[in-house]
């Protein structure tokens, strides 16, 4: 069935030094993937996506990299500051179904 | 406009009241969506309107009613609702096939 998962609940890092959190997907069908990030109180923000006819995509600080061979998805947060702290979500689409499944999170504390 | 409002941003309800959660977007998305979200857990799924026509039900209890009175506005009809049914309740919107954006949350308990 349907299912994304990532590999860590918890992440901490210092201040200033690079993260990387990882995602495992199950459906080979998807075909867009999308990063949320969700602070205390909010709902999720849309950090960046990227189509599985792509296996990197740059933002501003921010890099997803996709795996389709072993459905893995990434992201790494360039030169972290206090403000990233918060729960990641990575999430996968079938378009042809459009629906949107979320992964279970992971919490990401940036220590000063 | 790029935002997604939703009002009221905290409810408290008891189990035979009736409420409604609202939700607005003025980005011209056609896609519109609830979402349900318990404490450490993902947003999962409920409601998926499409064109303003209900596309996706994803089983929800009865005593959920969705209604999208037009292409902008999106309600959620509670009634008889049970303690486990508090939660952050979240609506999103998107063009059809793209991503979704997320309103802050109407934070329910029900007593």
């Amino acid at each position: 069935g349907e299912s994304v998962g990532l590999h860590l609940p918890t992440l901490s890092v210092q201040e200033g030094d690079n993260s990387i959190i990882n995602c495992a997907y199950s459906n080979s069908a998807s075909d867009y993937f999308i990063w949320y990030k969700q602070e205390s109180g909010k709902g999720p923000q849309f950090i960046i996506d990227i189509r599985s006819n792509m296996d990197k995509r740059q933002g501003q600080r921010v890099t997803v990299l996709l795996n389709k061979t072993v459905k893995h998805l990434s992201l790494q947060i360039a030169a972290t500051q206090p403000g990233d702290s918060a729960v990641y979500f990575c999430a996968e689409i079938n378009q042809g179904a459009q629906k949107l499944v979320f992964g279970q999170g992971t919490r990401l504390t940036i220590n000063p | 406009d790029t935002e997604v409002t939703q009002t009221p941003k905290h409810l408290v309800m008891g189990m035979t009241n009736k409420k409604s959660l609202k939700c607005e977007q003025h980005m011209g998305h056609r896609a519109m969506y609830w979402y349900k979200q318990k404490a450490k857990k993902p947003p999962e799924l409920m409601f998926v309107y499409s064109y303003e026509k209900l596309s996706i039900n994803e089983s929800v209890p009865s005593r959920f009613s969705p209604e999208c009175p037009n292409s902008s506005l999106l309600n959620l009809h509670l009634h008889a609702l049970q303690p486990e049914d508090s939660a952050l309740y979240l609506c999103a919107s998107s063009r059809i096939v793209d991503e979704q954006f997320f309103g802050p949350g109407t934070r329910l308990t029900v007593l």
